[in-house]
């Protein structure tokens, strides 16, 4: 179950497969980016971040890959589990800016079949 | 658990009535922000506070609502003459001088 330069508002997988979750962002002035997973009824959980001067940054079983000629970042989970089931947003900031506040990308929704 | 609690989780109001919201932030992060998140959406920018001082606010941020962070610590968004369209969840996240924000658990507010 994956797709590579779309967004889909939601993402069906098996689990144990290797999921990827896209997002494009709006400004080319950004230059820190976060991934952020939520489940339902709480908040978004920090997963993975990047920054400008970076293409691809490697957590526990997650990848992120940035793509700053097309303004486009995909969040790669390997080995997907049903934990992993949840509405994953993509983050931006513009570090030059005052506030640092966060614009967030579409979320997409992942589900993980057992 | 990030460290940043909010209170109440959930709230339900009639409209027209005025209600508080409190955020307590991770120990020493002088940054504060609040969001707002309707269903299916991802959150929405409100309001930032530098320590005590409120420094942006959106335009979403209409002149029912006001935040205040008195002392720096824990801050309280108010909204008053709740309307339908209030209906959301209300996150508040900190950060401690680096640029990743952690957020706590919402409070989700319910306009009858």
């Amino acid at each position: 179950g994956e797709s590579v330069g779309l967004h889909l508002p939601t993402l069906s997988v098996q689990e144990g497969d290797n999921s990827i979750i896209n997002c494009a962002y709006s400004n080319s002035a950004s230059d820190y980016f976060i991934w952020y997973k939520q489940e339902s009824g709480k908040g978004p959980q920090f997963i993975i971040d990047i920054r400008s001067n970076m293409d691809k940054r490697q957590g526990q079983r997650v990848t992120v890959l940035l793509n700053k000629t097309v303004k486009h970042l995909s969040l790669q989970i390997a080995a997907t589990q049903p934990g992993d089931s949840a509405v994953y947003f993509c983050a931006e900031i513009e570090s030059s800016g005052n506030t640092g506040k966060l614009i967030f990308g579409q979320g997409t929704t992942l589900q993980v079949k057992p | 658990d990030t460290g940043v609690s909010q209170d109440p989780r959930h709230k339900i109001t009639k409209r027209g009535q005025n209600v508080t919201f409190r955020c307590d932030p991770i120990s020493e992060h002088n940054r504060l922000y609040w969001y707002r998140q309707t269903l299916g959406q991802g959150p929405e920018f409100l309001t930032y506070f530098q320590n005590e001082a409120q420094l942006e606010k959106s335009r979403l941020l209409s002149d029912r609502f006001s935040a205040e962070r008195p002392k720096g610590s824990f801050s309280t968004l108010e909204i008053q003459r709740t309307e339908q369209g209030d209906s959301a969840m209300y996150l508040c996240a900190t950060n401690g001088g680096t640029d990743t924000q952690y957020f706590g658990p919402g409070t989700r507010l319910t306009v009858l």
